[in-house]
């Protein structure tokens, strides 16, 4: 159980491409989404948090415009990422949560490398 | 303020024999979780053992154990009889009661040696 799918796995675009990734919560309903990225060698930044049904809650310094996140149903959430520049290559990775509270525990999709050219 | 601090950024351990990976946390919440996750090279993050700070036990979770010392506000991973395949990053991360927000440590590389 607590299965969570991303797609694309690989994506290489051209710079000023809007790229969309998804993450979808395959086993169960997940009223909240999270959305990281990493960097080679160094832990996870979160950089936004995505509520079904409402708007999301960025971390500061991630920028709305940049990233926008959808959170259409319980168990599919996307991020796109609108006029990728190279700056913009790295690793995203999302997550579902499942549980209550504290016990809360967060199920990581496959994660997403994007390379822009 | 929450924090995690892993302050191995490498070890290395024999095949077979058990290790243990070091986490200590700060946080003003009266309740909390910890949680390990295991990433390696492919990037998904893998979810290993959850413990809660009002558990009276360690959590186990087959070869995984949580060495939970609520005093000295640590929650160290210990793996015993390592296998080549345990080779990786290992997160520490921590929940509070407030808010949805997972905080995670810098990670620990394993390196299991046959």
């Amino acid at each position: 159980g607590a299965v969570v799918s991303q797609h694309p796995s690989w994506v290489i675009c051209k710079s000023g491409t809007s790229v969309k990734i998804e993450c979808r919560s395959l086993d169960f309903q997940a009223t909240t989404m999270f959305w990281y990225r990493q960097f080679p060698k160094q832990s996870l930044m979160l950089m936004a948090t995505s509520n079904e049904g409402s708007k999301a809650t960025y971390e500061q310094g991630v920028e709305k415009d940049k990233f926008l996140i959808n959170h259409a149903s319980l168990t599919l959430s996307t991020l796109t990422v609108t006029s990728a520049h190279p700056e913009d290559s790295s690793f995203y990775i999302c997550s579902a949560e499942s549980g209550r509270g504290y016990q809360e525990t967060q199920y990581f999709g496959p994660g997403t490398r994007l390379l822009v050219l | 303020a929450q924090k995690i601090t892993q302050t191995q950024p490498g070890m290395f351990v024999q095949e077979k024999e058990a290790v243990t990976l070091d986490c200590t946390y700060d946080t003003s919440d009266p309740s909390y979780g910890l949680f390990w996750y295991k990433q390696p090279s492919s990037g998904e993050m893998i979810f290993l053992i959850y413990q809660g700070s009002y558990d009276q036990q360690n959590a186990t979770e087959g070869r995984y154990s949580l060495n939970f010392q609520k005093a000295r506000k640590s929650a160290n991973l210990v793996i015993s009889a390592s296998q080549l395949g345990d080779s990786a990053m290992y997160f520490c991360a921590m929940k509070g009661n407030q808010g949805g927000k997972l905080i995670f440590g810098q990670g620990t590389e394993l390196s299991v040696k046959p």
